[in-house]
């Protein structure tokens, strides 16, 4: 049982546009929500996180927007470049000394 | 600050074989978590330790184990390897646990022949 499922599994996006990730969730006792980024041959790093008490967190070009009734959370990367081209993982953890639950990753490719 | 260091970077074995990967957490760092790395299913938990006890435990076979050091460098075992047991192992630490900011390592890839 998937906990979390992300999509798309890849995605290519032209310099200056939205890459957008999408992920659902199925835990209502989840209340982290972070992603990841990594790059080959790197371990993932944190890009940003939210909790559910609020809707969108932004931090420069990365946008976290969250639906809790729905139960999904998405990543909005803005003017892409190709430098973001790396694979993304979402993932989602109950409070206390719980382990993340990942989604299953995105590679971004953004093209010139 | 140094950040998480894993040895080796690559291991290659064969199966039946045993296997130790070594994860050395960023200073100040009490916990340590093992993640397992596989193109068709991400990122899945294997165990967390604090203070040298097993905190969580992912749903793996009892042939992955692992401890942790009074120093919170921590290792992973994985014995009677199996060609599934593929993969890229990696380490993260935080503070005080998976609710902190975890901080990974570039990991361990293990291909198993």
């Amino acid at each position: 049982q998937q906990q979390v499922k992300q999509s798309p599994q890849s995605l290519i996006v032209q310099k200056g546009g939205i890459s957008i990730i999408n992920c659902a969730y199925e835990n209502t006792a989840f209340d982290y929500f972070p992603w990841y980024q990594q790059f080959p041959g790197k371990g993932p790093a944190l890009l940003i996180a939210i909790r559910p008490d609020v809707s969108e967190k932004k931090e420069g070009r990365f946008t976290i927007s969250f639906n809790k009734s729905a139960k999904q959370f998405s990543l909005h990367i803005m003017d892409s470049q190709p430098g973001d081209s790396a694979t993304y993982f979402c993932a989602a953890k109950k409070s206390g000394n719980t382990p993340l639950v990942f989604g299953k990753g995105t590679r971004l490719s953004v093209i010139a | 600050k140094a950040g998480v260091t894993q040895t080796p970077r690559y291991l290659i074995k064969t199966r039946g074989q045993q296997v130790t990967l070594s994860c050395s957490p960023i200073s100040g760092h009490r916990s340590v978590s093992w993640y397992q790395q596989t193109p068709g299913q991400g990122l899945q938990f294997l165990f967390e330790y604090f203070s040298e006890t097993q905190r969580n435990k992912g749903n793996f076979p009892g042939r992955f184990s692992g401890r942790q050091f009074s120093n919170s460098r921590s290792e992973m075992n994985v014995s009677t390897l199996e060609l599934g047991d593929s993969a890229l192992y990696l380490c993260a630490s935080s503070e005080q646990g998976p609710g902190d900011t975890q901080y990974f390592g570039p990991g361990t890839r293990l291909t198993v022949l």
